[in-house]
């Protein structure tokens, strides 16, 4: 079965960094290009970033564009989100998804919260 | 970027009816929307891609339509656990969006 497994939430000061990451299992992860999605707490879906199968091209919306660095370790079967600088209004909980296009599978979230 | 708006907000229906969701693009998105299901402590499913087709395991019920700018999902007959947000998504070009979601609650 696919899995999808974020960590590194946590409680982060406005201004402090922080890195997300999801462990995938259950399929061929170096050939699939990934996602990262978050939802501000009772808010909507907000996409974040995508990168491609092989490390590149990397996408980012707007709002965290120069802020957060999405990466992948396809030996570890890991992708990630380096965020830095981040703010009160980067509060959500952070998904990984399989894909750029329509993601198919989606990981349980890990929360982030910016908060002094 | 392109955004998608979504009617209504909010949608009041029985089970056993018909459920009409709509979603509208600021530009064309040709073909290249999909529908989204979240549940309440839930990640989001995905329904239908690329306007019409159902993705792996959605039962028939769901459909969906449209081209261009305007898109329609269906849900011919409610069952109670279809119950929950719905949101659209446009893979048409970066940064991908998402409308702001329709609440389907139980009248």
């Amino acid at each position: 079965d696919v899995q999808l497994l974020e960590s590194g939430g946590d409680l982060v000061q406005p201004g402090g960094s922080l890195r997300l990451s999801c462990a995938a299992s259950g399929f061929h992860f170096s050939t699939y290009d990934m996602t990262w999605v978050r939802q501000a707490p009772g808010k909507g879906l907000d996409w974040v970033s995508g990168l491609g199968g092989g490390g590149g091209p990397t996408f980012y919306a707007d709002s965290v564009k120069g802020r957060f660095t999405i990466s992948r370790d396809n030996s570890r079967d890991t992708l990630y989100l380096q965020m830095n600088s981040l703010r009160a209004d980067d509060t959500a909980v952070y998904y990984c998804a399989r894909g750029v296009g329509h993601p198919d599978y989606w990981g349980q979230g890990t929360l982030v919260t910016v908060s002094s | 970027e392109i955004v998608l708006t979504q009617s209504p907000a909010t949608l009041s229906l029985s089970p056993g009816e018909r459920a009409t969701l709509s979603c509208r693009a600021s530009q064309s998105v040709s073909s290249y929307l999909a529908w989204y299901q979240q549940k309440p402590g839930q990640s989001p499913r995905l329904l239908i891609v690329d306007a019409s087709s159902r993705a792996t395991g959605i039962p028939a019920r769901f459909s969906g339509s449209g081209s261009g700018t305007d898109f329609t999902l269906t849900i011919s007959s409610l069952e109670p656990e279809d119950f929950a947000v719905y949101y659209c998504h446009q893979r048409y070009n970066w940064p991908r969006t998402f409308g702001q979601g329709t609440k389907l609650e139980i009248k």
